[in-house]
Formats: structure tokens, C-alpha cells, sequence
């Protein structure tokens, strides 16, 4: 059984670009959360995505965007790169939502220039 | 805004139990407890939860106090591998499930 898997693991892009990063879900896993976690500080809830659907979202722009799709796999697009959007991205998969343990991926490490 | 409260950072021997208190004064009838910890820019690993009854794993130990407005993590026998973030989350019971970190704890274990 394998784990919650992302790619890319860097990033390095330059503000006002657009970014799309990856997320594929552990095995019978039908929920994926993603975080945002810039240095030195906690991971922050940004989105939740349940069969296909955004379950809930914490403060994040619009141009914080998602996808889940029938395998359950995950993107996260992130358009009008700033500079602040530099952070590690982590996806965690689960059961279901609520209260189903979450598992967390690597992450990705998204620079932005 | 996190519900809980960690000690900013805690050293421990190697070989020696490491005790990590919490406290979440405001928790819920319904909420759990969760522990994560972190090692350094990895993803958050999993360690143990529990709602009212002391809980333990393969990993660790969690005592929650009968009031339920604290607990311990306890790792029975520290390694230099167990040097981490630790973080305590009381985990929102919406739909969503969310988990909320805090600052977290910095547990250094030395040899």
C-alpha cells in the first residue's frame, strides 16, 4: 500500500506566473486536504476536496483553486504568483472528512521570485 | 486561531521518556485530541489521537486529564530520530474536518 505521494518536490517560479501541483491519495482514500505552510510556522488549511467536490476552504484567495478527480487524486492551482505564496504545499488524504485521520504527503517546496 | 497551548521548544535525553504537555482549556465535549509531529521540512507524520480514554500505539502515549483540558504525549524511550515539531490539534468537529496546527513544540534529543 502506498502512501500519500506529490510532485513536483521543487518548485522555483517568478511572481505573476501560474502553478499547478500534484497529489495522489493513499489507497481507498476518497478525501484530500491541502496546506500551506510557510517557514517557520504551522500548515494552514487552504482547501478541502470530498468525491470530486471542495468540501470546505479555509482564507485563502480565489486564485487559490482545486481539483479532485475520479481516482481521487488532487491538484492545487495557484494563479498571480506572489511573492508570499512561497511555502511548502502539503496534501493529506483520508478515509472520509470529518473526523477520519488525515495523512500527510512529502510536500512540494514552492519558490517564488 | 489554534485551541491549543505548547511549550515553545523541550530537550530530552536519548533513551529517556520525553513528556510533551498540551493544553486546550476550551476543548469541546466532541472534539479529539490529535498529535502530529514534523521533522524537519517533511510532511506531518501521524502519531496518535483520542477523545476521553489514554490511548497508546506503537509510537506513544496520550494522557488526557478527566477534565479533558489537557494532555501529554508521552514517547516511552526518546532517539535522536524523535527530534521534531511537535504539534497538539484539537481537530474541528465540521464537515470538513480541518485540522488547526499551532506553533507547535521543538523537542531536541540529545545523545
Amino acid at each position: 500500500e502506498t502512501g500519500v505521494t506529490q510532485s513536483p518536490t521543487h518548485l522555483i517560479k517568478t511572481r505573476g506566473q501560474q502553478v499547478t501541483l500534484r497529489c495522489s491519495s493513499q489507497s481507498g482514500h476518497n478525501t484530500v486536504s491541502w496546506y500551506q505552510q510557510a517557514l517557520g510556522q504551522g500548515p494552514q488549511f487552504i482547501f478541502q476536496y470530498y468525491r470530486e467536490e471542495e468540501n470546505g476552504r479555509g482564507n485563502f484567495p480565489p486564485r487559490f483553486s482545486g481539483l479532485q478527480f475520479p481516482n481521487y487524486s488532487s491538484e492545487l492551482n495557484v494563479n498571480a504568483l506572489e511573492l508570499d505564496d512561497s511555502a511548502l504545499y502539503l496534501c493529506a488524504s483520508s478515509l472520509s472528512f470529518s473526523t477520519d485521520t488525515q495523512y500527510f504527503g512529502p510536500g512540494t517546496r514552492l519558490t517564488v521570485l | 486561531d489554534a485551541k491549543t497551548t505548547q511549550p515553545t521548544s523541550m530537550d530530552c535525553a536519548e533513551g529517556r521518556a520525553a513528556n510533551l504537555p498540551c493544553n486546550h482549556s476550551t476543548i469541546s465535549g466532541n472534539e479529539y485530541v490529535y498529535w502530529y509531529r514534523q521533522i524537519h521540512s517533511q510532511g506531518p507524520q501521524y502519531i496518535i489521537h483520542g477523545l476521553k480514554n489514554n490511548e497508546t500505539n506503537e509510537m506513544a502515549s496520550l494522557i488526557i486529564t478527566e477534565d479533558r483540558k489537557s494532555s501529554t504525549l508521552i514517547l516511552p524511550h526518546a532517539t535522536l530520530r524523535d527530534t521534531a515539531v511537535y504539534y497538539c490539534i484539537v481537530r474541528v468537529t465540521d464537515s470538513w474536518g480541518k485540522l488547526q496546527f499551532g506553533a507547535g513544540t521543538q523537542v531536541v534529543v540529545t545523545p
